[in-house]
């Protein structure tokens, strides 16, 4: 089985202060791991992903994230926030082994709101 | 195209009607995949299809959900005697991938059905 959590339902941050977005996932195998951000009737957008290597994935709009096998967290960030980074925030993890390694499950979703 | 499109963007049904939502992938993706979003349940995946075949149907909720992919390009979601609780955005997503591999999945912009 696999599944994400989200702590935080909401996130508030002042434009140019660091964002953080949380997330922590369980898999029994090894992770794929995926944000997506998604903006008021629109789809979900990719912003990055996590499949081996380097522990810090870098992605669009200048977000960033890091997967930490320890703590099973995978946790994104932006050093300066813009108010156009608010949006819902979809953390998804995918099991690398088994037979359902093509379905992505997502958590809650966390909005988060950046104020000028 | 450039993205994957959905259509209707908006449907408006009375309890009971037959819907059908429309799915066209980007060009050449050969997985195509089946998301509902709810306010109660976030993101739901619905069902996979890898070509024309559909590996897994367990995320369907009901027999009166049924799904189909022609030609490996476009898929229909049909849902049959609609009920209220069908109510949601409905979304389509494709990725360059077969099982096992890190493709990300790219998301349309989603059809809001609503269901009277």
């Amino acid at each position: 089985a696999q599944s994400v959590a989200q702590p935080e339902d909401q996130v508030n941050v002042a434009e140019g202060n660091p964002l953080t977005v949380k997330c922590t996932y369980s898999v029994s195998g090894n992770p794929y791991l995926f944000w997506y951000v998604q903006y008021p009737n629109r789809g979900l957008q990719f912003l990055l992903k996590y499949i081996t290597g380097d522990n810090l994935v870098k992605g669009s709009y200048g977000f960033e994230a890091e997967f930490n096998k320890s703590q099973t967290s995978f946790h994104l960030k932006k050093p300066s926030a813009l108010v156009s980074d608010s949006a819902l925030y979809f953390c998804a993890v995918r099991d690398r082994e088994g037979s359902n390694d093509y379905k992505l499950s997502f958590g809650a979703g966390t909005t988060v709101t950046v104020r000028a | 195209g450039a993205g994957v499109s959905q259509s209707p963007s908006n449907k408006v049904t009375e309890k009971g009607k037959d819907v059908e939502l429309r799915c066209d992938p980007i060009s050449g993706h050969t997985a195509l995949y089946w998301y509902r979003q709810s306010l109660g349940q976030g993101l739901e995946f619905l069902i996979y299809f890898q070509g024309n075949s559909a590996p897994d149907k367990s995320g369907l909720p009901s027999d009166r959900f049924s799904a189909e992919r022609t030609g490996g390009s476009v898929s229909t979601l049909t849902i049959q005697r609609t009920q209220q609780e069908d109510s949601a955005v409905y979304l389509c997503a494709s990725s360059l991938g077969l099982a096992g591999l890190s493709y990300e999945q790219y998301f349309g912009p989603g059809t809001r059905l609503t269901v009277t």
